[in-house]
């Protein structure tokens, strides 16, 4: 059961490029949208986060852009670094009380140098 | 600070033997959340634990899985028989709050291997 999508699958970039990576949902009931970095070997860890109220977020290099009508959200990296290559995954939460993650399938980031 | 730890990273078993999954949250955090992680794929809920009590199972695949948090720390997963299917990353979560949604802090993984 796939309720949050996302693409591409992987991604190649050159180093100060700005990859964008895609995420759709289908279920409303979602109401905060966190988006992971993960490295080899390592758990996910949180990046940055954004509520349905708000169409855009950035923190430092690192923005999301939401539109709550289409159901979609993304996550652009501006001037990207060989140091951001990594899996991101996008999450939604919602419909239960205690914050359950519905993650994507992940996209592979490589930053070339 | 110590992050939330998880023992051990590698685990290979022989279909039908059982394992157990061991995770220390951060101390004094009070949910706790099991995740599978297949192969180039996103994490997927298996279940969540307020203190000690579990209130959400239904992301356990089958009733071969097992998991517990007695004194509301230290959570162990444990899968009865091992099969194939069963070969993933496991994932510990840990948040501060119980109820909303709170930033999840994951460890590292179990890696099990079942032949």
């Amino acid at each position: 059961q796939q309720q949050v999508k996302q693409s591409p699958q992987s991604l190649i970039v050159q180093k100060g490029g700005i990859p964008i990576i895609n995420c759709a949902y289908e279920n409303t009931a979602f109401d905060y949208f966190p988006w992971y970095q993960q490295f080899p070997g390592k758990g996910p860890a949180l990046l940055i986060a954004i509520r349905p109220d708000v169409s855009e977020k950035k923190e430092g290099r690192f923005t999301i852009s939401f539109n709550k009508s289409a159901k979609q959200f993304s996550l652009h990296i501006m001037d990207s670094q060989p140091g951001d290559s990594a899996t991101y995954f996008c999450a939604a939460v919602g419909g239960t009380s205690y914050g359950k993650l519905t993650f994507g399938q992940g996209t592979i980031l490589t930053v070339h140098p | 600070g110590a992050g939330v730890s998880q023992s051990p990273r590698y685990k290979v078993a022989k279909r039908g033997q059982d394992v157990a999954l061991r995770c220390d949250p951060i101390s004094g955090h009070v949910s706790l959340f099991w995740y599978q992680q297949a192969l180039g794929q996103g994490p997927e809920f298996l279940t969540y634990f307020q203190n000690e009590a579990q209130l959400d199972k239904s992301g356990l695949p089958s009733d071969r899985f097992f998991a517990e948090r007695p004194e509301g720390s230290v959570s162990t997963l444990k899968i009865q028989r091992t099969q194939q299917e069963d070969s993933a990353v496991y994932l510990c979560a840990s948040s501060f709050r119980g109820p909303g949604a709170d930033t999840q802090y994951f460890g590292p993984g179990t890696r099990l291997t079942v032949l």
